[in-house]
């Protein structure tokens, strides 16, 4: 079945990298925009990222925009997230989840967007 | 930015309904999103475009949307249902275009 699997979390220290990786399978993975969402301990849900299916637009949460950077391998059905000086407060578990779009209608004049397959996630810890 | 206000928890009895509201100022001209996160677990969409249901959820999960207040309903309440939910919207004016609610705890007695 459709399914997302990251990997790549840890453990890092205060300024240092990391590259979160996520592997699609059993979907046309260069059809869907993808995205990163995160959720730090015991907090809600915060988006991070999402790049489109051919990579032509990405987005960032102003969190961390200018550190962390949104990649898609289209040959390999994988995405990436690199992390670089990362900071205490991007400790979180971070979900890939695939994009699916909804037309306008005559009850929403504009595009809506919503995450209908989430990975199990990946932990990335920054302390010293 | 685009805030989403959730009650931090609603408690049901099992058989019970439990309803779970996501405010913002017109929400209702606006597609609205509701995930389910289980402890430890990812979430897992529960009802898309304020109303419709992915494959695999029970009709007992119902959305709404209207004016000011969308609404996650919870028919005939079980013990499985006790979970965080999540109200998302996508706010194309914004450069933080996907907005979750702060979340809501639903507690089965």
């Amino acid at each position: 079945q459709v399914q997302l699997v990251e990997s790549g979390g840890g453990f890092v220290k205060p300024g240092g990298s990391l590259r979160l990786s996520c592997a699609a399978s059993e979907f046309t993975f260069s059809d869907y925009y993808m995205t990163w969402i995160r959720q730090a301990p015991g907090k809600g849900l915060e988006w991070v990222s999402y790049i489109s299916g051919g990579s032509y637009s990405t987005n960032y949460a102003d969190s961390v925009k200018g550190r962390f950077t949104i990649s898609r391998d289209n040959a390999r059905n994988s995405l990436h997230l690199q992390m670089n000086r990362l900071r205490d407060e991007d400790t979180a578990v971070y979900y890939c989840a695939r994009v699916r779009v909804v037309g306008a209608s005559l009850a929403h004049p504009t595009l809506t967007y919503y995450m209908d397959v989430w990975g199990k996630g990946t932990t990335v810890t920054v302390s010293s | 930015s685009y805030v989403l206000t959730q009650p931090p928890s609603v408690s049901v009895a099992p058989g019970q309904t439990a309803s779970i509201t996501c405010g913002r100022n017109n929400i209702g001209s606006k597609g609205v999103h509701w995930y389910q996160q289980k402890p430890g677990q990812a979430p897992v969409l529960v009802v898309y475009d304020d109303s419709d249901r992915p494959s695999g959820i029970p009709e007992r999960f119902s959305g709404s949307n209207s004016g000011n207040t969308a609404t996650l309903t919870i028919s005939r309440v079980e013990a499985g249902d006790e979970a965080d939910y999540y109200c998302q919207v996508w706010d194309s004016s914004s450069d933080h275009p996907y907005v979750f609610g702060t979340g809501t705890k639903v507690n089965v007695l």
